[in-house]
């Protein structure tokens, strides 16, 4: 069974562009969250989805937006790149919003230069 | 602000031997602690949690303590293998009010077992 899988794995982008990064959960999950972990430190939660509605925000500026589709995948969009939001992206998945352990991809290595 | 706090940035430990790994955290509004495994390249992996209910869970290999009087909690590995060299995060998870149960994670401490 495949389990969660980001896309792109690498990314370099220049200040003041636009990302966008996407996530496939593990098939039959509902809920997706989003994390952002910054060298040296653990990840940060930035935002959850359920059945397509926002469950919840971290404290990240509103640069920072999400979606999720239908077919329950996400994207995590972030514009007007600074140098700051460069970091691992990750993402999460479980069955639903309340559920204990959740499963994480790869992640998404976004460099802003 | 941080709530949860690792205060060890590494360990070395000899093969064989126990790994104590440690967290500490702030705010008591919190039902479960976790524990999750992170290699290079890879996505964190959980692989223990505990309740606030209880004060210890065991796993195999893997023990977690729980203090609440101290606002501590421990991951003890034993015994320690190389394959267990990695970093690992302590996490917590606030009690239900309705929005997204986020986890709260700790900086990480980095594992290295020395064969």
């Amino acid at each position: 069974d495949a389990g969660v899988t980001q896309s792109p794995t690498h990314l370099i982008k220049t200040r003041g562009q636009q990302v966008t990064l996407r996530c496939s959960p593990i098939s039959g999950h509902k809920s997706v969250s989003w994390y952002q972990q910054v060298l040296g430190q653990g990840p940060q939660f930035i935002f959850q989805y359920y059945e397509k509605e926002e469950r919840g925000r971290g404290n990240f500026p509103d640069r920072f937006s999400a979606r999720q589709f239908p077919n329950y995948s996400s994207e995590l969009n972030v514009n007007a790149l600074l140098l700051g939001d460069s970091a691992l992206y990750l993402c999460a998945s479980s069955l639903d919003a309340g559920r204990l352990v959740t499963f994480f991809g790869q992640g998404t290595r976004l460099t802003v230069v | 602000d941080q709530q949860v706090k690792q205060n060890s940035p590494s360990l070395s430990v000899q093969e064989g031997r126990i790994s104590i790994l440690n967290c500490d955290y702030t705010n008591s509004m919190f039902d479960y602690f976790l524990w999750y495994k992170k290699y290079p390249a890879e996505g964190p992996t959980f692989l223990i949690s505990i309740s606030s209910i209880k004060d210890k869970n065991e796993d195999g290999r893997f023990t977690v303590f729980l203090n609440k009087s101290a606002k501590h909690l421990s991951l003890h590995i034993v015994p320690s293998q190389p394959g267990d060299s990695a970093v690992y995060f302590c996490a917590a998870r606030p009690i239900s009010s309705g929005s997204a149960r986020q986890l709260t994670f700790g900086s990480g401490t980095q594992l290295t077992v020395l064969p």
